[in-house]
């Protein structure tokens, strides 16, 4: 079956503008994680939704950042104002679910790739 | 709170020698881990979980990974290193009890030597 699919793959954009970076996840997975990656620094946790709901929204670094998911599908994360230190790649991962202390692995996308110029 | 170290940034190996990928955490009640592997310009995929039962867990590829509670570890291990295994690393953990997301190393990676 179809797995997490991002988009853009790719995306340069100018310090200051606005970017929207999608999310599809696997369907039927209730759960859904953005995460950013920088070079040498690992994965960093920004914000997880169950369902529609954002139960953990701590790891977004500022209010430029938001994210939202709607129908328990689609998520997208957006980075106003962007900064060069908003480079990096951001991962989105789904899964079965987080409730109950389920041990669900979860299933990540190809990554946007965002540079700021 | 939740982490975890990964206290090597590189290991490298020879083909066809055993590889040791090692993993520590903490957290504060009974852990559920996870190894993932990224190859370049790919996400991450999953490679084993420990949840409970029997202390060494099989994976894809032939890896596999032992639970140690007394050490607070989780190594990755595989008999017999390929060329293709050449790739990051993560491990993650996290806290069996409430609704704790993944904490992730911060990544090792394994380059196989021919």
């Amino acid at each position: 079956g179809a797995g997490v699919s991002q988009s853009p793959s790719n995306k340069v954009t100018e310090k200051g503008k606005d970017v929207e970076l999608r999310c599809d996840p696997i369907s039927g997975h209730t759960a859904l994680y953005w995460y950013r990656q920088s070079l040498g620094q690992g994965l960093e946790f920004l914000i997880y939704f169950q369902g529609n709901s954002a139960p953990d929204k701590s790891g977004l670094p500022s209010d430029r950042f938001s994210a939202e998911r709607t129908g328990g599908s689609v998520s997208t994360l957006t980075i106003q104002r962007t900064q060069q230190e908003d480079s990096a790649v951001y991962l989105c991962a789904s899964s079965l679910g987080l409730a109950g202390g389920a041990a669900y692995e979860q299933y990540f996308g190809p990554g946007t790739r965002l540079t700021v110029t | 709170a939740q982490s975890v170290a990964q206290p090597e940034d590189q290991v490298n190996v020879a083909e066809g020698n055993p590889l040791t990928v090692k993993c520590t955490y903490s957290v504060s009640g009974n852990p559920y881990l996870f190894w993932y592997v990224q190859y370049p310009n790919r996400g991450l995929q999953f490679l084993l979980k420990y949840i409970t039962g029997d202390n060494l867990v099989k994976g894809s590829y032939g890896f596999e990974a032992e639970f140690n509670k007394s050490q607070t570890s989780f190594h990755l291990k595989k008999p017999s290193a390929l060329v293709s295994d050449s790739a990051l690393y993560f491990c993650a953990v996290r806290d069996r009890g409430g609704y704790s997301t993944l904490t992730f190393g911060k990544g090792t990676m394994l380059l196989v030597s021919p």
